[in-house]
C-alpha cells in the first residue's frame, strides 16, 4: 500500500459523458501527478500540481483538466468522452520532482 | 523528439538465473532516471538515479547510470517468481521551467520456477 488513494476504482460510463477521478496523495507529500496508461500506449504522464499549482505538463488533452485542493487532494476531469478515452488512469504522489508513489488506479471503461 | 527505449521487450528465466535490463534515452535537459516495477496494477518505485557510476542497490536489484553514453541498467540476480512484472524506466526532463516524465515501454520478465 503506497499510501496514495483513488476512488472510483472502476467507472463505466458513455461516449461524451464527463467524469471526475479523485486522487488523495501520501501525507505530506505536495507533488501530485496524472498518469494514464492504456494497452496500446502504454504509461503516459499527464500533468503536474505542487501545492496547488500546476508544475508540468505532459501528453493531456484539451478535453481533460485537473486540479490540486488546498488540503492537496487532486481531481482529473474527462469531459466530452471518447472511446479511446478508456484506460488506467493513475495518480503518484512524492514530496518533490523525485520519486513518485502511485495509487492503485482508476480504470475507465467508456461504452 | 524526446526518446526512452527499453530493451528488451520481453524475457523469459528460470528461477537463480541473473537478468539485466537496458534502458536508452534521448532527452533534452536530464534530470533523473526511475525505475519502477509494475505487477498487476500500479508502479512501485525501485530506483532514482541522477549521477553516472554510482551503483544503487537493494537486496537482489541494483542499477547503474551512465549519462555519457545516455542508458542504464536494472540488475536482478538470483532472480525468483515473484520478480515476475513489467519494469518501467522513466526519465525526468527539466522543460521551460517544469518538468515532464517520459516513460519507456516496459520489458515484461517472466521468471519460471
Amino acid at each position: 500500500d503506497s499510501g496514495v488513494t483513488q476512488t472510483p476504482k472502476h467507472l463505466i460510463t458513455a461516449t461524451g459523458q464527463r467524469v471526475t477521478l479523485r486522487c488523495s496523495p501520501r501525507s505530506g507529500d505536495l507533488s501530485v501527478y496524472w498518469y494514464q496508461q492504456s494497452l496500446d500506449q502504454g504509461l503516459q504522464f499527464l500533468i503536474q500540481y505542487y501545492n496547488g499549482e500546476e508544475r508540468a505538463k505532459g501528453n493531456i488533452l484539451e478535453r481533460f483538466s485537473a486540479q490540486q485542493f488546498p488540503d492537496l487532494h487532486s481531481e482529473l476531469n474527462l469531459s466530452s468522452l471518447e472511446l479511446g478515452d478508456s484506460a488506467l488512469y493513475f495518480c503518484a504522489s512524492s514530496k518533490g520532482p523525485s520519486a513518485q508513489y502511485f495509487g492503485p488506479g482508476t480504470r475507465l471503461l467508456v461504452l | 523528439e524526446d526518446k526512452v527505449v527499453q530493451s528488451p521487450l520481453s524475457l523469459v528465466v528460470h528461477e537463480g538465473d541473473t537478468v539485466t535490463l537496458n534502458c536508452s534515452y534521448e532527452v533534452t535537459n536530464f534530470r533523473s532516471l526511475l525505475w519502477y516495477k509494475q505487477e498487476k496494477k500500479a508502479p512501485t518505485f525501485l530506483f532514482m538515479l541522477t549521477s553516472s557510476g554510482i551503483e544503487k542497490k537493494s537486496g537482489r536489484l541494483s542499477s547503474i547510470l551512465d549519462k555519457k553514453e545516455l542508458f542504464s541498467i536494472l540488475n536482478i540476480t538470483a532472480t525468483q517468481t515473484g520478480d515476475s512484472a513489467i519494469y518501467l524506466c522513466a526519465v525526468e526532463r527539466k522543460a521551460s521551467g517544469t518538468y515532464k516524465y517520459i516513460f519507456g515501454t516496459g520489458t515484461r520478465l517472466k521468471v519460471l520456477a
